[in-house]
């Protein structure tokens, strides 16, 4: 692989029930970052991790929790997922410390709560 | 409190003119901006980017403005071609420890017709 994976591409899900997307990245980079997109919001932090261990709360955490055992992976966990999750859901990743460098976006993932 | 507006929904140019998108801010503590592109159904890439001791950054087709006094960016695309029809974030970020993080706009879509 190459870059920042995201999976699964798309996923259909009722309301309460239990997802983890994963984003996994081969860049060696230290800090990963979760974002849902949503029309006419932009992008929104929910979650970021500046290295492995440690994880931080965005804009918008709630009914959200990530875990960040290594450097590579970046899972994020709707424990009971509601419909206004509903949203396209994008992970990145950038190299720290470093001056300004830009953050690499995976190909997101569309949740759909039912 | 939206820290990084782009006031402008959608934008339609004509193939070879000018496209201008804006993108204004309130927290004068951001000191780097960057320009992210998006496709559909793909993840934001990083476009161009300029910190707040140039007033210009230039890339090819790209060229990027900044008035600190003003808290305004913009980003000038010339030509513009039908390639370029896309949605275009800009984003911000701190000093210090807030280097980490960046703050998007709620995107403009570039429509450009040949």
């Amino acid at each position: 692989i190459a870059g920042i994976t995201q999976a699964p591409t798309s996923q259909i899900l009722a309301a309460g029930r239990r997802m983890t997307l994963r984003c996994t990245q081969d860049m060696r980079h230290n800090a990963m970052y979760w974002y849902r997109q949503d029309l006419g919001l932009g992008l929104r932090l929910i979650h970021y991790s500046n290295t492995a261990g440690t994880t931080g709360k965005g804009e918008v955490p709630d009914g959200y929790s990530v875990s960040r055992a290594n450097t590579d992976d970046f899972p994020l966990t709707l424990a009971s997922a509601v419909p206004s999750q509903t949203s396209v859901y994008f992970c990145a990743s950038k190299t720290l410390p470093g001056a300004h460098n830009e953050q690499f976006f995976g190909p997101g993932t569309r949740l759909t709560v039912l | 409190d939206q820290q990084v507006k782009q006031n402008s929904p959608s934008l339609s140019v004509q193939e070879g003119r000018i496209s201008i998108l804006n993108c204004d801010y309130t927290n004068s503590m951001f000191d780097y901006f960057l320009w992210y592109k998006k496709y559909p159904a793909e993840g934001p890439t990083f476009l161009i980017s300029i910190s707040s001791i140039k007033d210009k950054n230039e890339d090819g087709r790209f060229t990027v403005f900044l008035n600190k006094s003003a808290k305004h960016l913009s980003l000038h695309i010339v030509p513009s071609q039908p390639g370029d029809s896309a949605v275009y974030f800009c984003a911000a970020s701190g000093q210090g420890g807030a280097t980490n993080k960046l703050i998007f706009g709620t995107g403009t879509l570039l429509a450009v017709q040949p």
